[in-house]
């Protein structure tokens, strides 16, 4: 079975510094990879994506990830934080089978704080 | 464009009444359904999915059921809520055309029970 371990639970950041996220994944196949951002009391935001090809991944609001299939991650960064940032972020891996319904199996989320 | 609407948006409820929560896409047809709740500081959890109408899979026992009465309409329901039913319940839809397309989330349900 698929898993997504985020091993930072919370993180604080300076406003205008670089941020980088860390997402690992299980998955005995190409795995399909998204992060997510959700505001406070907000529901789930698409931010980017990974099926295949590049493996540097361009996403909406100033984000990227890379795609490292030897270490099995998939980090979000993004190079200057801004005080709108400040959200909860979730990687999340599929499955790849029609017949699983398109679940996707999230990772325990990573609170950021970015102090002024 | 598709957009996804989720009702009520903030409820509270004494334990041991009913609970009915409603869910609808627009913009697109024969869409895959989920229900997922999230506590309080911990991630999301699936409770349900519809590949069509009067299609549910459950992900977890627990006291709620789903229905899909038309398709693109997604109810979550319990009979007798616990305390433990307590969170912010999301509904997500995606396109059943293809594979692994990503989740699209509605604004969520801040659910209380006292």
């Amino acid at each position: 079975a698929q898993s997504v371990t985020q091993p930072d639970i919370h993180i604080t950041v300076s406003e205008g510094a670089s941020l980088e996220l860390r997402c690992n994944y299980s998955y005995g196949a190409t795995p399909y990879l998204f992060w997510y951002v959700q505001s406070p009391g907000q529901g789930l935001q698409l931010l980017l994506k990974y099926f295949s090809g590049d493996t540097l991944v361009q996403g909406i609001k100033g984000f990227e990830a890379e795609f490292k299939r030897s270490q099995s991650s998939f980090n979000l960064r993004k190079p200057s934080v801004h005080w709108s940032d400040a959200a909860e972020y979730f990687c999340a891996v599929g499955a790849t089978t029609k017949a699983a319904g398109n679940k996707l199996t999230f990772g325990g989320g990573t609170r950021v704080l970015v102090k002024p | 464009s598709q957009t996804i609407h989720q009702w009520p948006a903030t409820l509270v409820q004494p334990v041991g009444s009913p609970l009915s929560l409603e869910c609808t896409v627009e913009g697109t047809s024969n869409p895959n359904l989920y229900w997922y709740r999230q506590a309080a500081g911990r991630g999301l959890q699936l409770l349900f999915y519809s590949v069509g109408i009067g299609q549910i899979s459950s992900e977890v026992p627990q006291n709620l059921s789903a229905s899909r009465p038309q398709d693109r309409q997604f109810i979550l329901s319990s009979k007798k809520l616990l305390l433990s039913d307590s969170g912010f319940y999301l509904c997500a839809w995606s396109p059943q055309t293809g594979v692994n397309q990503p989740q699209h989330f509605g604004d969520g349900t801040r659910l209380s029970i006292l």
